[in-house]
């Protein structure tokens, strides 16, 4: 079975440019989650969407959003780039909505923001 | 918010020494997942622990949850090179949120 896939896998942008990420999870999975990562600061929760509804939201300011399909696919979008959005992006797909089930993590996608 | 903290931040060990990161909350979890990171990847479950006082065993990983279910560690006996990376783990709160800690890195020193 495929696993958690997750493009691009690098980007580049400049402040003030917008951005959308994709996810795709595990076949059968119906939750998406994404998460930031920093160095220093672990795993940041962004939001989780379980079929097509967002069921629960991190502490991100409305640059931030996401949108989940029929297919379970995800996308994040950041706008108005910030320096400080440069971060690993890592989305996460289970089974449920259930906060017991466990996550299955993409490869994450690099955001690098000059 | 609730938060689930994670020590030692990093810890440096020689290999075949053992190795030790701790979870604690504040208020009671329901259950406690661990997750691996190894360096320029992504996180990879480990397990998952429910029961108060509960002890899993993995080869050389031993995970516990405390009777109170507020605590949690994850203890690598005789680390091997292969350990190295960041262990994170993530409690389960009574609003059935995942919190996660901010993780321990794992160093072996050569």
């Amino acid at each position: 079975k495929a696993g958690v896939t997750q493009t691009p896998r690098y980007l580049i942008k400049t402040r003030g440019q917008q951005v959308t990420l994709s996810c795709s999870p595990i076949s059968g999975h119906r939750s998406v989650s994404w998460y930031q990562q920093t160095p220093g600061q672990g795993l940041q929760f962004l939001f989780e969407y379980f079929s097509e509804t967002q069921r629960n939201k991190g502490n991100f300011p409305g640059r931030f959003s996401g949108r989940q399909f029929s297919n379970s696919r995800s996308e994040m979008n950041v706008s108005t780039l910030e320096l400080g959005d440069s971060a690993l992006y890592l989305c996460a797909s289970s089974w449920t909505s259930s906060s017991t089930d466990t996550q299955y993590f993409g490869p994450g996608t690099r955001l690098t923001v000059l | 918010g609730q938060q689930v903290m994670q020590i030692p931040q990093y810890q440096h060990v020689q290999e075949g020494e053992d190795f030790t990161t701790y979870c604690n909350s504040s208020t009671t979890l329901s259950n406690i997942q661990w997750y691996k990171q190894r360096p320029g990847g992504h996180p990879v479950f480990l397990i998952q622990l429910v029961k108060s006082g509960e002890v899993k065993k993995q080869k050389r990983l031993t995970f516990q949850f405390g009777e109170a279910k507020k605590n949690s560690s994850l203890h690598i006996t005789a680390t091997q090179t292969t350990d190295v990376g960041t262990y994170f783990c993530a409690g389960v709160d009574s609003n059935y949120q995942l919190i996660w800690g901010a993780g321990t890195k794992l160093i072996i020193k050569p």
